[in-house]
């Protein structure tokens, strides 16, 4: 079983719609868990991150973390052609600085 | 503020080279890490800097990697001799809490 699994895509939606991403972890200690968006070529920027159960909103961003089920979503509102990148679920396990990466999830927002 | 920079962005050198590979975290950055992602898999940690002293280093492959950060402000990455399989892109990201934020990368062709 690999530490954070995220479904490879891709997931394709139309200009507006959400797009929902998922991320389930296997260290039951985390406490940090984060999305990163990554366009082709391009280094991996932070754009959610989220530390306890619950909702988490940032403009159109919404982050939803579940403890007890190890599962951390990414939902998009409004979803642009410019959103259109791999999404990559990052987790810290318990008691470090060091964090683990999913595989990411192709988006593709279509006009 | 200007970002995480990272020197060079492109690297082509034949097995058995040594190739240096240099980071500038953000400024007032103490912790530091490297990160390393290999065609088609997910990004994978490397090590850890606080300042100048390594935290955590539990990713280094093999005894070819060195990494240093002399003074805790950049590091370097040195891979010597260079395999074929060490080539990739080679992130660095720098925090000065638990929020990671990336460098463009450096691509190594070990050829």
């Amino acid at each position: 079983q690999k530490e954070v699994e995220q479904n490879s895509g891709p997931l394709s939606v139309p200009e507006g719609a959400i797009a929902s991403l998922n991320c389930t972890y296997s260290d039951r200690g985390s406490q940090s868990f984060f999305w990163y968006r990554q366009y082709s070529g391009k280094s991996p920027e932070l754009i959610m991150s989220i530390y306890s159960n619950g909702d988490k909103e940032d403009g159109r961003f919404t982050a939803q973390l579940n403890k007890a089920s190890q599962y951390v979503s990414l939902l998009i509102r409004d979803s642009q052609p410019s959103d259109s990148a791999t999404y990559l679920c990052a987790v810290n396990p318990t008691g470090g600085f060091k964090t683990i990466f999913g595989a990411g999830t192709r988006l593709f927002v279509k006009a | 503020e200007a970002g995480v920079t990272q020197f060079p962005s492109h690297s082509v050198i034949e097995k058995g080279q040594t190739v240096t590979l240099r980071c500038d975290p953000i400024s007032g950055h103490d912790n530091l890490y490297w990160y390393r992602r290999v065609m088609g898999k997910e990004i994978k940690f490397l090590l850890h800097f606080v300042k100048e002293s390594k935290q955590d280093e539990s990713g280094m492959p093999n005894n070819r990697f060195l990494a240093e950060r002399t003074g805790g402000t950049y590091s370097t990455l040195k891979v010597q001799p260079a395999e074929l399989e060490d080539s990739g892109v080679y992130f660095c990201a720098s925090s000065d809490r638990v929020e990671q934020f990336f460098g463009p990368g450096t691509r190594l062709t070990v050829l």
